[in-house]
């Protein structure tokens, strides 16, 4: 069975642009979750998509969104990007959330 | 308190040594925990999971929960230079719902 896969795997912007990071679950996985991994905060919870609704949301600003499709693919967006949001950003799928979740890849954003 | 607390170490011990990663957490209500290894510029890999107090063995990897003390730990058996990694330690929490609450991981260093 194919694992998580995401895209792009990294991607370069300037303050001020904004970013749309794909997901692709495990498939039979409808849960999708997305975080953020920083040095220095580690990793930190952004929100939660089943069944093409969002279902939990972590601290993060409303810069911050995301949204799911039908086929559980689900995408992040980052508008008015800052410096401060160059990261890891994973996704992670699981079967209802509150199981096993198991990561994509990555997509590394930096901001330049 | 932090709801996930870890020695960010570095953890160091000779191959075949036996590794004791360890985790505290502070949701008492908390009823799932997980254990992920992570390589340097790669994502989280599952590595085990344990829902009920006790030890749960997979492979070299055992599993600890006491509930009780609010404690989760990993044992790693016959270590090899290939275990060098962060081991994160993750819990679903009743307050979080299905959001991973993560530790800061303990690097782990195993020498040949």
């Amino acid at each position: 069975k194919a694992g998580v896969t995401q895209t792009p795997r990294y991607l370069i912007k300037t303050r001020g642009q904004q970013v749309t990071l794909s997901c692709s679950p495990i498939s039979g996985h409808r849960s999708v979750s997305w975080y953020q991994q920083t040095p220095g905060q580690g990793l930190q919870f952004l929100f939660e998509y089943f069944s093409e609704t969002q279902r939990n949301k972590g601290n993060f600003p409303g810069r911050f969104s995301g949204r799911q499709f039908s086929n559980s693919r689900s995408e992040m967006n980052v508008s008015t990007l800052e410096l401060g949001d160059s990261a890891l950003y994973l996704c992670a799928s699981s079967l209802g959330g509150k199981d096993e979740q198991y990561f994509g890849p990555g997509t590394r954003l930096t901001v330049t | 308190q932090k709801e996930v607390e870890q020695n960010s170490g570095p953890l160091s011990v000779p191959e075949g040594a036996i590794a004791s990663l360890n985790c505290t957490y502070s949701d008492r209500g908390s009823q799932s925990f997980f254990w992920y290894r992570q390589y340097s510029g790669k994502s989280p890999e599952l590595i085990m999971s344990i829902y009920s107090n006790g030890d749960k063995e997979d492979g070299r990897f055992t599993a600890q929960l006491n509930k009780a003390s609010q404690y989760v730990s990993l044992l790693i058996r016959d270590s090899q230079p290939s275990d060098s990694a962060t081991y994160l330690c993750a819990v679903l929490t009743n307050q979080a719902g299905t959001a991973l609450i993560f530790g800061k991981g303990t690097t782990l260093s195993v020498s040949s």
